[in-house]
């Protein structure tokens, strides 16, 4: 059982913006632990997408851009691209189960 | 290239055994953390165990505990899972993945992952 909440799932048109949250508590994102987001295509490993809260790896388009504030992070997909079609997840550091931690993933669909 | 190849899955029966490998190549081996990381048929992600650089140091959820064992070669450039005693719920894919750090020791991150290995414990 995941300790980073996310919502299931998001869509959006071609274009639009979505947002995903995840959603921690005080002993992970609220204690300071950064934030990292992954991308995973379908049938494909998990991929780096964001790491330390808002820093892309370089060959991540800028349309990905990540956000962190008190117990909670977000990451925001702006100009929707069919190719974004893919299982998003959080991750972080758990001071009380010592731990790396996962959120819940979010499946995001372009209409 | 960065690359991280993971070998040995396969169908085990509850309560067998099975070695899990995983081949780096395109960066020093020995200077980074690896870890383990899962995942069940449409489930999300679980982070299993880590070890340090030198093999001093190995960490692991508390659901594979007492039964999963990793380690690593660093001559071979190459991480290990051993995994006995294995259940129905160690049904996975397992992924290895190099662990990075930023500048602050605040957050650790995974990148790059393999493509993964899977394992289904059923009779």
């Amino acid at each position: 059982q995941s300790v980073l909440t996310q919502p299931p799932s998001v869509s959006g048109a071609p274009g639009q913006r979505v947002t995903i949250s995840c959603t921690g508590s005080s002993s992970n994102i609220g204690a300071g632990y950064d934030v990292h987001w992954y991308q995973q295509l379908p049938g494909t490993a998990p991929k780096l997408l964001i790491y330390g809260n808002s820093n892309r790896p370089s060959g991540v388009p800028d349309r990905f851009s990540g956000s962190k504030s008190g117990t909670s992070a977000s990451l925001a997909i702006t100009g929707l691209q069919a190719e974004d079609e893919a299982d998003y997840y959080c991750q972080s550091y758990d001071s009380s189960l010592s731990l790396y931690v996962f959120g819940t993933g979010t499946k995001v669909t372009v209409l | 290239e960065v690359q991280l190849v993971e070998s040995g899955g396969g169908l085990v029966q509850p309560g067998g055994s099975l070695r899990l490998s995983c081949a780096a190549s395109g960066f020093t081996f020995s200077s980074y953390w690896m870890s383990w990381v899962r995942q069940a048929p449409g489930k999300g992600l679980e982070w299993v165990a880590n070890i340090k650089q030198d093999g001093s140091e190995k960490y692991y959820v508390d659901s594979v505990k007492g039964r999963f064992t990793i380690s690593r070669d660093n001559a071979k450039n190459s991480l290990y899972l051993q995994m006995n005693s294995l259940r129905a719920e160690d049904t996975a894919v397992y992924y290895c993945a190099r662990e990075r750090m930023g500048a602050k020791v605040s957050g650790v991150w995974f990148d790059p992952w393999g493509q993964g290995t899977l394992v289904t414990v059923s009779s």
